[in-house]
């Protein structure tokens, strides 16, 4: 089956300690990107990476570190400096910027991971 | 991003009754994307559009593409039970990497 996996579905943190999500893809998607989702509001994005050995911050990046060392993987660590880390945490992917194709830009997203910080 | 205004933020409806939503934006558009989440899951893509004025459906999922290039409406017909769920809206401009997206439209069905 080709998609896109997140895990763990659910994670606990004490304050202070840095939490690393994972995502994985099997669809050859060059494009992956993080986003946060808290109650009520739409998705914000953390971090994207168009290709591998790059990335960009997104909206939210402050906190946050990513890297992209394979094309099917994009882990995510929250680490002790954002202020306010619970929340879902969704996975996306797509085949990156074709201007000739704008199906490119279809995102397909993980199942996410929610974080509680305790 | 920049965020989208969709509408309404929520709506009750019966089982059986069509239902529309919308997302408007004060910028042009190259894509208009349609999800629908569960509770606790990841958003599922319901429709994908890419051509202004644009009409395309997906079961009794109907989205368009608006001609100006900055709206876009989604209606479900004849609602059902599982139809329960958050709605959102996305596009992504043309000079962009990024979606941009709406805050959602929670659907609750009476029986």
């Amino acid at each position: 089956d080709g998609g896109i996996t997140q895990s763990p579905k659910y994670l606990f943190r004490k304050e202070g300690q840095n939490v690393t999500l994972s995502c994985e893809q099997n669809l050859n998607h060059d494009a992956m990107y993080w986003y946060r989702q808290d109650p009520g509001q739409g998705l914000r994005l953390i971090y994207y990476s168009q290709i591998v050995n790059d990335f960009q911050k997104g909206d939210i990046a402050e906190g946050y570190s990513v890297s992209r060392e394979k094309k099917e993987s994009f882990p995510l660590t929250v680490t002790s400096a954002q202020k306010n880390p619970t929340a879902f945490y969704l996975c996306a992917s797509n085949w990156g910027r074709d201007i000739t194709d704008p199906s490119t830009d279809t995102q397909y997203f993980g199942p996410g991971t929610r974080l509680t910080v305790l | 991003g920049q965020q989208l205004n969709q509408s309404p933020q929520s709506m009750f409806i019966q089982e059986g009754e069509d239902v529309s939503m919308n997302c408007t934006s004060s910028s042009i558009f190259n894509t208009w994307l349609w999800y629908k989440q569960d509770p606790g899951e990841g958003p599922v893509l319901l429709i994908a559009l890419y051509k202004a004025g644009e009409l395309t459906s997906n079961g009794r999922l109907t989205a368009q593409f608006g001609i100006t290039r900055k709206d876009s409406f989604l209606n479900i017909s004849a609602s059902i039970p599982s139809d329960v769920g958050i709605y959102f809206c996305a596009g992504q401009l043309s000079n962009d990497y990024k979606l941009s997206f709406g805050a959602g439209t929670t659907v609750t069905v009476r029986a």
